[in-house]
């Protein structure tokens, strides 16, 4: 059963600040994804990585997948108050179009 | 239309009611998928389906769960006698392709 563990769960931070969120799963997968959810809104994709050693950028996002490891890493530079909302991981298994999620990591950047 | 619409935003439905939740997908968007979010959580898979064909259920928690999509677009997912533990936000995500999900807003369902 594929399992996906984000760490930390909770993150509050000054702005200007650097910071990383890591995702672990544990089995082989094909697809890992990134998303952000603001307090009751819906989920915004932010990344699909596809390959190990696949790395994205947008603004102060980045996002790496390393498949042998299992372990995807969102990293977070010179963070801005805007930045503040909950950040999921879900990975596609293989074969499998399920998503299994990580429970989150809620983000709070503080002026 | 430009992005996936669920109807309605919020539920709140006495125990023991049926409800029914609506999911418009992307026009042309084959893959529809439900899941379920409980407060502070990450979402749970519930039901995924290619067209008009539900090709996996295996995540609706109990027989009470139905979901349908007859003509391959709008979807409808159907809860039948809610009880407490059904209260959560119901997520539909539609898919052109192999991957890649635009989800919508979301169904608060609130079972007093």
């Amino acid at each position: 059963e594929l399992k996906v563990e984000q760490n930390p769960l909770f993150l509050s931070m000054q702005e200007g600040k650097n910071y990383t969120i890591y995702c672990n799963y544990s089995t082989t997968s094909d697809r890992l994804y990134w998303y952000r959810q603001d307090p009751g809104k819906s989920l915004e994709s932010l990344f699909v990585l596809l390959s190990n050693g696949a790395v994205k950028q947008e603004g102060r996002l980045m996002a790496s997948l390393d498949t042998k490891a299992r372990l995807s890493t969102l990293h977070i530079t010179a963070a801005v108050h805007d930045l503040s909302a909950t950040y999921f991981c879900a990975v596609e298994e293989d074969s499998n179009y399920q998503l299994i999620w990580g429970a989150g990591t809620k983000l709070i950047i503080k002026p | 239309g430009a992005g996936v619409s669920q109807s309605p935003r919020y539920k709140v439905a006495k125990r023991g009611q049926d409800v029914a939740l609506r999911c418009d997908p992307i026009s042309g968007h084959v893959s529809l998928f439900w899941y379920q979010q409980a407060l502070g959580q990450g979402p749970e898979f519930l039901t995924y389906f290619q067209n008009e064909a539900q090709l996996d259920k295996s995540g609706l928690p109990s027989d009470r769960f139905f979901a349908e999509r007859p003509e391959g677009s709008v979807s409808t997912l159907k809860i039948q006698r809610t009880q407490q533990e059904d209260s959560a936000v119901y997520l539909c995500a539609s898919s052109p392709t192999p991957y890649g999900y635009t989800f919508g807003s979301g169904t608060r369902l609130t079972v007093v």
